[in-house]
């Protein structure tokens, strides 16, 4: 059990610019999260998806942003034409839903500047 | 919707003794789950403790404690014998019942020092 891995880990990006951030959940965890953590504040909830389903998605996710989980197992979060305002650090959680008990395990995340 | 509040920015302790932070939460649920999570520099987000709504008792974990109480809404965090490698941010999160929303939702955080 390698744990959630993300890449990169930081990404520096010119405004306008497109980027695109992989999450690989831990093994078999059947639920994948997308939050946003910018300067001073706790993550915020963006998508998450059940296997390749995505479930549900937040208001914060504006019609930039789209997420992706194909095959059921590794993310890929893409923010097309980048704004200044993006800038935080995206992480991702992955979680094995086993009847009522679920523990979501966080990824290193990737901090993302625009410029 | 639901909203978690952490009124403490920082907090300092010296090392081996106690300290509490305190998290709020406002909700009309009745069956949900708190979590306190830890945050080291650079490091990613740990589980440090989980407290189910429809639990009377308080969680333990090692030398983290739980205070909750429902009534009040109120979700506090005991760390005893604080060491060093307890600095960090900690974080309150909030998550919905199973069968409904099951994200997290977080407070602002509360940055804990540990001094010799």
């Amino acid at each position: 059990d390698t744990g959630v891995s993300q890449d990169p880990r930081h990404k520096i990006t010119k405004r306008g610019q497109n980027v695109t951030f992989r999450c690989d959940p831990i093994s078999e965890h059947n639920r994948l999260y997308w939050y946003r953590q910018t300067l001073g504040q706790g993550p915020e909830f963006l998508t998450y998806f059940q296997n390749e389903a995505q479930l549900e998605k937040s208001r914060l996710l504006s019609d930039r942003f789209s997420a992706e989980r194909p095959k059921g197992s590794f993310s890929t979060l893409e923010i097309q034409r980048t704004e200044q305002g993006d800038s935080a650090m995206y992480l991702c959680a992955s979680s094995l839903v086993t009847g009522s008990q679920e523990t979501q395990y966080f990824g290193p995340g990737t901090r993302l500047l625009v410029l | 919707a639901q909203t978690v509040t952490q009124s403490q920015p920082e907090m300092s302790v010296q090392e081996a003794e106690t300290v509490t932070l305190s998290c709020t939460y406002d909700t009309s649920e009745s069956d949900y789950y708190l979590f306190w999570y830890k945050q080291p520099p650079s490091r990613q987000m740990i589980l440090v403790i989980r407290q189910e709504a429809y639990k009377q008792q308080n969680a333990t974990e090692n030398r983290f404690s739980v205070n909750f109480q429902k009534a009040a809404k109120s979700f506090s965090l005991k760390i005893s014998d604080s060491q060093l490698g307890d600095a960090a941010m900690y974080f309150c999160a909030y998550r919905s019942a199973p069968g409904t929303a099951s994200k997290l939702t977080f407070g602002t955080g509360t940055r804990l020092q540990v001094t010799l």
